[in-house]
């Protein structure tokens, strides 16, 4: 069974450092791209950033660029997500995703992602002092 | 980047039909056909039901449908069901490894 299964919730307080972490499995973790997505309470998804397992190319959405830290192990099929200063308005759930490559196609050596099939199951991180 | 833009609501009785918008610009639904909705009930993960723009993953029922004109994409639901009930989001591919989600649709079925 293809699926990735994220870590478990986390309860800090602010200017805290965290990683929560996406372990994939059923597939060939190294050659999909992987995306985090953030759901704030009672708000809708925000794509925050997207990895290329196998060479760590990372692209990160201007809104969260050098607020977290997006990274790989591939020796372990895992994807992080990172901050290293937490604040009270990352409180939220947040997912891993695949990027699937209906197309076919391949720009260079990695394939071009397309949408989004398989997701976590969210890890929630609550920041309060 | 600008979030795309959905109603925020749209309702529909059993058995009729529904369709969501999304709106972005030139840069990402216009450009692209690389438009993706998303499915996702109180307390899960969201579930993809169209990418492409129009084309199905295997298992989604072909109650979904979607479509694109211009700036603009929509997700058609027909015969709606109780079990369809849930927020909808649409999603764009916006250039270089970047992606745009819209706000999110909730539906509700009457």
């Amino acid at each position: 069974e293809v699926q990735l299964v994220q870590s478990g919730a986390e309860v800090k307080k602010p200017g805290e450092s965290l990683k929560i972490s996406c372990k994939g499995s059923g597939y060939s973790f190294t050659t999909y791209w992987i995306g985090w997505v953030r759901q704030t309470p009672g708000k809708g998804l925000e794509w925050m950033g997207t990895i290329y397992p196998d060479d760590s190319d990372i692209r990160y959405s201007p809104s969260f660029q050098g607020q977290v830290t997006i990274s790989a192990d591939k020796s372990i099929n895992t994807a992080y997500l990172q901050w290293s200063g937490l604040k009270a308005s990352d409180t939220a759930m947040y997912f891993c995703a695949r990027h699937p490559n209906y197309s076919g196609a391949y720009s260079g050596s990695r394939p071009d992602p397309d949408a989004f099939d398989i997701w976590g199951q969210g890890t929630m991180v609550s920041v309060s002092s | 980047q600008s979030a795309l833009t959905q109603p925020a609501s749209v309702s529909g009785s059993l058995g009729q039909s529904i369709t969501i918008s999304c709106t972005g610009s030139r840069s990402d639904v216009g450009r692209y056909n690389l438009v993706s909705w998303y499915q996702q009930h109180p307390g899960k993960a969201p579930k993809l039901m169209i990418y492409e723009g129009s084309r199905r993953p295997s298992g989604v029922s072909d109650r979904f449908s979607g479509s694109k004109s211009g700036n603009t994409a929509s997700l058609t639901i027909s015969g709606l069901q109780a079990e369809d009930e849930a927020d909808y989001y649409c999603c764009s591919y916006a250039g270089s490894k970047t992606w745009l989600f819209g706000g999110g649709t909730q539906l509700t079925v009457l």
